[in-house]
């Protein structure tokens, strides 16, 4: 069982709200990502860390932003949530230098914006 | 275009028996090829990870099979049981990056019915 946890776990908001997302990891991993993923649909990068105060937009264009202060730790917020933004967020983890590393995932925020 | 393509799309299954799932892929270059197993509304699991030099690999009942030649691979699930069901995902990395890039099939929904 990987150690990463994503809070919360379920979200209903009403449009135009500020909401973070909450990802942290206890493996000392150093690289960490944001994935969005719609039911029955691929699981779309969003965003990714190398490590502290290091972040990356991913492949799918995102209104969310996200911060790397501490390893351990990688919040996703949206400024002003819209009915576009509902979908589930997964979070990952990842360490070691090999280029077969493996990606642990916390068990992600479905977020529903009213 | 990178893409990986797997079928079928949905599978349901007597408990007991075998099944296998399809993945193809055309991402290139190719660095290794991921499944991994996602429960509802849960993060997907690792289940093998394998390089090009590899072609198959087992985990308990799960035993996936890789030939980079066609780029394909296979996903055998033996003696299902109930809690199979689940959604399980094709990976496949490249080597184009540091970041070691993820491509993400749709995933085939697997049913297990008693």
């Amino acid at each position: 069982e990987a150690d990463i946890y994503q809070t919360p776990r379920y979200l209903v908001i009403g449009t135009g709200k500020k909401i973070t997302l909450e990802c942290s990891q206890t493996m000392g991993h150093d690289k960490m990502y944001w994935y969005q993923q719609d039911p029955g649909m691929e699981l779309h990068l969003i965003h990714y860390s190398y490590g502290v105060n290091s972040t990356e937009k991913g492949d799918l264009s995102s209104e969310s932003t996200v911060s790397r202060i501490r390893t351990e730790h990688f919040p996703l917020t949206l400024e002003s949530a819209r009915p576009s933004h509902t979908s589930q967020y997964l979070c990952a983890s990842s360490g070691g230098l090999s280029v077969a590393y493996e990606q642990y995932f916390g068990p992600g925020t479905r977020l529903t914006v009213t | 275009k990178n893409q990986v393509e797997q079928s079928p799309q949905s599978l349901i299954i007597l408990e007991g028996k075998n099944c296998t799932l399809q993945c193809n892929y055309t991402v290139s270059p190719f660095s290794n090829l991921r499944w991994y197993k996602q429960d509802t509304g849960r993060g997907p699991v690792s289940l093998t990870i394998m390089t090009f030099s590899e072609n198959t690999k087992s985990n308990g009942r799960y035993t996936a099979t890789l030939d980079a030649d066609t780029k394909q691979s296979s996903l055998h699930i033996t003696a299902s049981q109930l809690s199979d069901s689940a959604s399980y995902i094709c990976v496949v990395s490249d080597r184009g990056s540091t970041l070691g890039r993820l491509y993400f099939g749709r995933g085939t929904q697997l049913t297990v019915w008693p």
